[in-house]
């Protein structure tokens, strides 16, 4: 049984450019949340979404990121028109159908280098 | 809103003792989880232990235990026997069970093992 499956581990953009970064949750998990790891600090929750909907986005930078979790496939959080202070790891996690604060698992992140 | 402080930048532990890791954390909830991540520098998020909030009993696992304190709002991690491979960053959680279960985190700990 597969995990959070992300891709790719890493991603390298030039300013300007756009980044997209894929999380495929665990099977049967329809709950997925984004976190992003700036460098030598925790994990910042960014959005939860379930299958074509958004929960809640408080922690998405109000311009240049989105984040969509389509009926079919994986999950993808994007970032337009990246900048220096983008770069970071971004964790992806699901839950199980329900949503369920007692565990969730992690992706192995992809870390986002913009140069 | 709900806070978790973690005031050790940096541990250290010779191989074979006991370290112990701090958390404190702030909340108007009753009902919520606790948890406490392994990150190497794979990136990876390991989950180490788990706590429920209504539970009273401290959990464990294997060579690692909590101190739960919920009217102190602490919740510090136990290392016995530390190994080489303990070596890493932890992260102190928390679950909240209302609303959309997103998790909030600690600024992280690092742990050296000396040999």
């Amino acid at each position: 049984n597969a995990g959070v499956m992300q891709n790719p581990r890493h991603l390298v953009r030039r300013r300007g450019q756009e980044a997209r970064l894929r999380c495929s949750p665990m099977k049967g998990h329809s709950h997925v949340y984004w976190y992003r790891q700036l460098p030598e600090e925790g994990l910042k929750f960014m959005v939860y979404l379930q299958k074509e909907n958004i929960i809640d986005e408080s922690g998405m930078p109000k311009e240049r990121f989105s984040a969509e979790f389509p009926k079919e496939g994986p999950s993808i959080l994007r970032i337009q028109q990246v900048v220096r202070g983008d770069s970071a790891a971004y964790f992806c996690a699901s839950s199980p159908l329900g949503g369920s604060a007692a565990e969730a698992f992690f992706g192995q992140g992809t870390r986002l280098t913009v140069v | 809103a709900q806070t978790v402080t973690q005031s050790q930048p940096e541990m250290s532990v010779q191989e074979a003792e006991t370290v112990t890791l701090s958390c404190t954390y702030d909340t108007s909830e009753s009902d919520y989880y606790l948890f406490w991540y392994k990150q190497p520098p794979s990136r990876q998020m390991i989950l180490v232990i788990r706590q429920e909030a209504y539970k009273q009993q401290n959990a464990t696992e294997n060579r690692f235990s909590v101190n739960f304190q919920k009217a102190a709002k602490s919740f510090s991690l136990k290392i016995s026997d530390s190994q080489l491979g303990d070596a890493a960053m932890y992260f102190c959680a928390y679950g909240d069970t209302s609303g959309t279960y997103k998790y909030i985190f600690g600024t992280g700990t690092r742990l050296k093992v000396l040999a």
